[in-house]
């Protein structure tokens, strides 16, 4: 049964902490997409990846949030300096990259960050 | 900016009643979503829906994506207590391949 796996899934540190979460995709998914969830904004997508090129990040703080994809099987995000702002829960989605509008993201468990 | 309103924000229910989640928006969509958000865990997807009109059932989840493909509906009948959950809709524009836009969520309690 292939799942996205995300790890750590509980992280607590203290602010200006670096942070950085990681994301295995199911394995021959070519689009992986970072999303974060709160209960004020709900599920907003932050950083989204095809074929491991960023193609749309319009989500993210620029100035302390980056993404990369150093391979096909991983997936980083990193927060430096962290901020109690960003405490939240991360989630990692990958797919099939389908070329319509029909295509199944599936989700990773997430990581809950909380910055102190 | 494209933003998917739900109703009602929260619903508790009792186990065998019947309910509907509405998903609304001003702009059109090439195609609709829902999903599924347990506790603890990621969403997971229930049905896409694409054209205008369109009606998908799953055992006793009914979804309808509107004529302009702006609203969508999501009717459980008889819902049992491994309904409850929170229920995410969420739009594809015209943005480019699968940028999800998700809605504000519903929260459902089914007691038993």
């Amino acid at each position: 049964d292939a799942r996205v796996t995300q790890t750590p899934r509980h992280k607590v540190t203290e602010m200006g902490q670096e942070v950085t979460m990681r994301c295995q995709p199911i394995l021959g998914h070519n689009t992986v997409f970072w999303y974060r969830q709160t209960m004020m904004q709900g599920l907003e997508l932050l950083a989204y990846f095809r074929n491991r090129a960023p193609l749309d990040d319009s989500g993210m703080p620029k100035d302390r949030f980056s993404a990369e994809m150093p391979d096909a099987t991983l997936a980083t995000l990193k927060i430096q300096p962290s901020e109690p702002r960003d405490s939240a829960v991360y989630f990692c989605a990958s797919g099939q990259g389908l070329a319509d509008y029909t295509d199944t993201q599936y989700f990773g468990p997430g990581t809950r960050l909380t910055v102190l | 900016t494209q933003l998917l309103e739900q109703s009602p924000q929260f619903l508790s229910i009792q186990e065998g009643e019947n309910l509907t989640v509405y998903c609304n928006s001003s702009s059109v969509f090439s195609s609709l979503q829902w999903y599924r958000q347990e506790p603890g865990e990621g969403p997971v997807l229930l049905v896409t829906v694409v054209t205008g009109g369109e009606v998908k059932k799953l055992k006793r989840l009914t979804f309808q994506f509107g004529d302009a493909r702006k609203d969508s509906s999501l009717h459980i009948t008889a819902a049992q207590p491994g309904d409850t959950g929170l229920y995410l809709c969420a739009g594809a524009g015209n943005t480019g391949f699968q940028k999800l836009v998700f809605g504000t969520g519903t929260r459902l309690l089914v007691s038993p």
